[in-house]
């Protein structure tokens, strides 16, 4: 059984411009959620897909949006990137179903920085 | 809105201390409690799930405990050790299980 693997481990972008982080799901599992953890602060809910559908959204902006393939591995996009986008982003991979997910495992995040 | 919030921020306590860690929710309608260990510049370790229906979860020198009514939870660490220096967040889970709301974390450091 695989974990929930993230790539890239780190990456520099500049201000305005757009990144695609990635994901893949631990085997057997249907859900992945993205979690943004700002330094020094706890993981905050971006949104959550099941089965290649957004399946609950935090409160973060139209710029933050995601995909799930039908392997069940999933990518986040930030467009126009800013300062405060600096963070590490956190997926977590978790089977059962749309209206009750069970335990979330999560991936050893990616840090990104923008300059 | 669920709001989770962790006291102490911070704590520093000699090798050997017993230990406890407070986390506080406002919405008493939760699915699960759970805790996760995160070491610097690393993803999250799950440690504990409570289930809403458990008062309680043990796992070696760890012991977590749900309060719902009150809106609590604890984490006892029983014998604390140098490795045991680490953030330790606690996680409300809404009852679609599909969202964990997290508070800002303990940094907790032992001194050998």
């Amino acid at each position: 059984e695989t974990g929930v693997t993230q790539s890239p481990t780190h990456l520099i972008k500049t201000r305005g411009q757009q990144v695609t982080l990635r994901c893949s799901s631990q085997s057997g599992h249907n859900t992945v959620s993205w979690y943004q953890q700002a330094l020094g602060q706890g993981p905050q809910f971006i949104f959550q897909y099941y089965r290649e559908e957004e399946n609950g959204r935090g409160n973060f902006p139209p710029r933050f949006s995601g995909l799930q393939f039908p392997n069940y591995s999933s990518e986040l996009n930030v467009n126009a990137l800013e300062l405060d986008d600096s963070a590490l982003y956190l997926c977590a991979s978790s089977g059962g179903t749309r209206g009750r997910q069970e335990t979330q495992y999560f991936g050893p995040g990616t840090r990104l920085l923008v300059l | 809105k669920q709001e989770v919030t962790q006291i102490p921020a911070a704590l520093s306590v000699p090798e050997g201390e017993n230990l406890v860690l407070n986390c506080s929710f406002t919405d008493s309608a939760i699915y699960n409690l759970q805790w996760f260990r995160q070491d610097p510049g690393k993803g999250l370790t799950s440690l504990l799930l409570i289930q809403s229906s458990q008062r309680e979860q043990t796992s070696g020198r760890l012991n977590a405990s749900l309060d719902k009514s009150s809106g609590r939870s604890t984490l006892y660490i029983a014998a604390s050790q140098p490795g045991d220096s680490a953030t330790y967040l606690c996680a409300a889970i809404n009852n679609a299980g599909n969202m964990l709301t997290f508070g800002g974390g303990t940094r907790l450091m032992v001194k050998p």
